[in-house]
């Protein structure tokens, strides 16, 4: 299975922050690389697909970039709503493998 | 607007079978560009995909390496939905269970199912 590697685990930000988290893929996946937001008690809701491609309704705040092994998942202006994990995923295979999280809490 | 509704018993004993259900709405199971997804969550093994089942021009699965074997989804075209079935469960595969369609990512998702394994 293509390892997912997720950081930072945490990251304490404020309202108005730009937020970088990073996502290394065990081996080459191309761009088939997505990024998740999930809430406790709540399904992943999906953000960003094909490494930098902004899900429909999702706002425009949320980017991604990269390919190969390293990606990137950018907030620029973190919102009240946006205190929530992080997840990426691989589908460049047919096992599809997640990141272990990354959870944005409040300074 | 894509709906899954999952269905299924929140309560499995050890070696035995755990089965859920995912009705779909607002899709076809048989799409030829989507897949159909199992995936779990548990605090010690984080989000794991399970496997999914697809039709292109005829049908197919694919299951993760770790439940192979244990783990079968079918599709049921006359009800619109597929399921999970994962045999000789264990404590361990106690965890929350979503379904989920996959078009470019998992863009909609079930309401989740707690199941969990008694010894």
């Amino acid at each position: 299975d293509i390892q997912m590697t997720q950081s930072p685990s945490t990251l304490s930000a404020s309202v108005g922050d730009r937020v970088t988290i990073t996502c290394r893929a065990s081996q080459n996946i191309n761009i088939w690389l997505a990024w998740y937001q999930q809430n406790p008690g709540k399904a992943p809701k999906l953000l960003i697909y094909k490494a930098s491609s902004l899900e429909s309704g999702v706002p425009s705040r949320f980017s991604g970039s990269g390919s190969g092994t390293e990606f990137t998942l950018t907030i620029s202006g973190l919102q009240p709503d946006d205190f929530a994990t992080y997840y990426c995923q691989q589908y460049n295979d047919y096992s599809w493998t997640f990141g272990q999280g990354t959870k944005v809490e409040f300074k | 607007q894509v709906q899954l509704q999952q269905s299924g018993p929140g309560l499995v004993k050890s070696s035995q079978t755990l089965s859920l259900t995912c009705a779909i709405s607002g899709d076809n199971v048989s799409s030829t560009y989507a897949g159909w997804n199992w995936i779990r969550q548990s605090p010690s093994r984080g989000l794991e995909w399970l496997g999914r089942t697809y039709f292109r021009s005829k049908w197919y699965s694919d299951y993760a390496v770790s439940v192979k074997g244990r783990i079968s989804i079918s599709s049921d075209t006359s009800k619109n939905q597929f399921s999970l079935q994962l045999n000789s469960v264990t404590p361990e595969d106690t965890a929350v269970y979503y379904c989920a369609r996959d078009d470019a990512g998992f863009d909609y998702w079930g309401q989740g199912t707690q199941v969990t394994v008694s010894s």
